[in-house]
């Protein structure tokens, strides 16, 4: 198994453009979820979904859109990327379940410049 | 707003001290998980509490949840500089399907 692989590893954007970052799980995992990592401001969670065709908003979610159609992707869509969204991306994954939750598999992150 | 607060937000230790870390919520969870981020990677999970004042073990590291499943804890015993990292604790709320609370992390340095 890949576990959760991401796409790309870095990418550097001027402002205003627009971009994909990809995740996909092959561990049939129901939740799905995208966090960016700032210093000094921990994990912070920008979208999450708990199965295909449900997403719901984070913390963050605003300049962020997500979709699942799939049960192994999760793509995140920046709309017009702005220096704010310099940042480390990852993308994790866990086993449904309620009211505990799984343990949550993390990618290896995307490091994005914004320009 | 902050669901969940860590503290201390950094530590510096000398090789053989002891660390604890800190996590608090401002609501009951169901469970909390706790991770660890090398520098340069991403976080891996470590352990998870789920019963009220549940304490586990592995080698040098203790979890504690604590009776109220509102705080958490995780101890190192005589640190060693393998344990360098950032150390996080995720609460879940089961009223909130599918989503961790992540705390803020600790930076834990450890001096030779």
């Amino acid at each position: 198994n890949a576990g959760v692989t991401q796409t790309p590893k870095f990418q550097v954007l001027k402002t205003g453009q627009s971009m994909t970052l990809q995740c996909a799980q092959d561990m049939n995992h129901e939740y799905m979820s995208w966090y960016r990592q700032d210093p000094g401001m921990g994990l912070r969670l920008i979208h999450y979904s708990v199965g295909a065709g449900i997403t719901d908003q984070g913390e963050v979610p605003n300049g962020y859109n997500v979709s699942r159609s799939t049960t192994e992707d999760f793509p995140l869509r920046l709309l017009s990327a702005a220096p704010s969204q310099t940042s480390v991306y990852f993308c994790a994954s866990s086993k449904g379940g309620a009211p505990v939750i799984a343990e949550q598999f993390f990618g290896p992150g995307t490091r994005l410049t914004v320009l | 707003g902050q669901q969940v607060m860590q503290i201390p937000q950094y530590q510096h230790v000398q090789e053989g001290e002891d660390f604890t870390t800190y996590c608090n919520s401002s609501t009951t969870l169901s469970n909390i998980q706790w991770y660890k981020q090398r520098p340069g990677g991403h976080p891996v999970f470590l352990i998870q509490l789920v019963k009220s004042g549940e304490v586990k073990k592995q080698k040098r590291l203790t979890f504690q949840f604590g009776e109220a499943k509102k705080n958490s804890s995780l101890h190192i015993t005589a640190t060693q500089t393998t344990d360098v990292g950032t150390y996080f604790c995720a609460g879940h709320r089961g009223s909130t399907l599918g989503r961790l609370y992540f705390g803020r992390g600790t930076q834990l340095t450890v001096w030779p």
